[in-house]
């Protein structure tokens, strides 16, 4: 079946501009989750929603930084005035939604930001 | 805040060789770890799964083992395969659902 997916692929913008990053989620999952990976880091956890509600936002950097889930399904994260250091891959993970339901992921978006 | 690391950066082993990768975390109230692998250019994708209440369990060509005591976790591959080179990952999580990755350890098999 369908895993998650994301798009773009990859993302090249310029210091100071808007992007939005969309997750579309394995069907049936209610929780969703948005990580950060640095090259040659570990994912890092950004966001966790349970149905359309962020349920943890702890991970978020700072206010340019923001996720939407409005239907329960399809999340797009949204990075305003992008900074070089936002230059990472943006990895997605969606699972059924219990507290040790496996988390699955995508094939994660490449922002460069110059 | 509490992390999750592993010894080794880098293990090369032999094809058709055992695979042992290790990781240590530090917080003692986590009480679910994962294995993931991660090839290039893509996500990481789930191996095996372990809860705290348990020291081993088995998948396929797989063994996670469990050391509360010394909070360490292991990830052994049997009969290591080309196709098992990647970067390997662990993560914990506590009572969340956030999960803690470590900053992995890459495998290479020499044919």
């Amino acid at each position: 079946g369908a895993g998650v997916s994301q798009t773009p692929s990859n993302k090249v913008t310029e210091k100071g501009k808007y992007v939005e990053l969309r997750c579309d989620p394995i069907s049936g999952h209610t929780a969703l989750y948005w990580y950060r990976q640095s090259l040659g880091q570990g994912p890092e956890f950004l966001i966790y929603f349970q149905g359309t509600g962020a349920a943890d936002d702890s991970g978020l950097p700072n206010d340019r930084f923001f996720a939407v889930r409005p239907e329960g399904s399809v999340s797009t994260l949204k990075i305003q005035r992008t900074e070089r250091g936002d230059s990472a891959v943006y990895l997605c993970a969606s699972s059924l939604g219990g507290l040790i339901d496996t988390q699955y992921f995508g094939p994660g978006t490449r922002l460069t930001v110059l | 805040g509490e992390s999750v690391g592993l010894h080794l950066p880098t293990l090369s082993v032999q094809e058709g060789d055992n695979s042992i990768i290790n990781c240590a975390y530090s917080n003692s109230a986590s009480d679910y770890f994962i294995w993931y692998k991660q090839e290039s250019g893509k996500g990481p994708q789930f191996i095996i799964d372990i809860r705290s209440n348990m020291d081993k369990r088995q998948g396929q060509r797989v063994t996670v083992l469990l050391n509360k005591t010394v909070k360490h976790l292991s990830l052994q591959i049997a009969a290591t395969q080309p196709g098992d080179s990647a970067v390997y990952f662990c993560a914990e999580r506590d009572s969340s659902y956030k999960l803690i990755f470590g900053s992995g350890t890459r495998l290479l098999v020499r044919p």
